[in-house]
């Protein structure tokens, strides 16, 4: 059973524009919630957290966002700058080893 | 180096041809996973070792799977006669906190298997 979704496997956007990025989960038993980014030819590399008990968490460009009740993350990076073309898997955490979902490339146009 | 260090970076093999994957993680860190990527979805989890003791093994496909991690610090990753569907990215992350429900991982580049 697939306990992540990321439904939108590609995802184009303008410079300077938001980008939004979103993941879906089952397990009601996920307590912490990640962002990894993967350039090619590179391992994914950590972006931006969320633990269960908030609901939004900002870091610069790049904010998180959390609906327990709807089981939905989303990621929202605002102004988007052309070097932000990665792809980016959602992660879950809750007394198992990271969970990740298939990813979305997300294409940043000068 | 400052990073998590995975050799080769590629390896081609013939079916039925054992492999040998090596990764050596970020010095003192106590945590080390092991995760495979198959083309176009997520990085999957194979096994964990905290220090030299591997703790969890459970995401091992087959029995032709095998990881070790003898002195606590580079580790190997077996696979006995290779299949196709072995094909895959195989990635290695340590962290310095222990724990299989660790965060924030730091990954290495992987190395692209690739079983002809």
């Amino acid at each position: 059973d697939q306990q992540v979704k990321q439904n939108s496997p590609s995802l184009s956007v303008q410079e300077g524009r938001i980008s939004i990025l979103n993941c879906d989960y089952t397990n009601s038993m996920f307590d912490y919630f990640l962002w990894y980014k993967k350039y090619p030819a590179e391992g994914p590399t950590f972006l931006i957290s969320i633990s269960s008990i908030k609901d939004k968490n900002e870091d610069g460009r790049f904010t998180v966002f959390l609906n327990k009740s709807a089981k939905h993350l989303s990621l929202h990076i605002v102004p988007s700058q052309p070097g932000d073309s990665a792809v980016y898997f959602c992660a879950f955490s809750g007394n198992t080893p990271l969970v990740f979902g298939k990813g979305t490339r997300l294409s940043v146009i000068a | 180096g400052a990073g998590v260090s995975q050799s080769p970076r590629y390896k081609v093999a013939k079916r039925g041809q054992d492999v040998a994957l090596r990764c050596d993680p970020i010095s003192g860190h106590v945590s080390l996973f092991w995760y495979q990527q198959a083309l176009g979805q997520g990085p999957e989890f194979l096994t964990y070792f905290q220090n030299e003791a591997q703790l969890d093994k459970s995401g091992l496909p087959s029995d032709r799977f095998f990881a070790e991690r003898p002195e606590g610090s580079v580790s190997t990753l077996k696979i006995q006669r290779t299949q196709q569907e072995d094909s895959a990215v195989y990635l290695c992350a340590s962290s310095l906190v222990a724990g299989m429900e660790n965060e924030k991982l730091f990954f290495g580049s992987g190395t692209q298997l690739s079983v002809l």
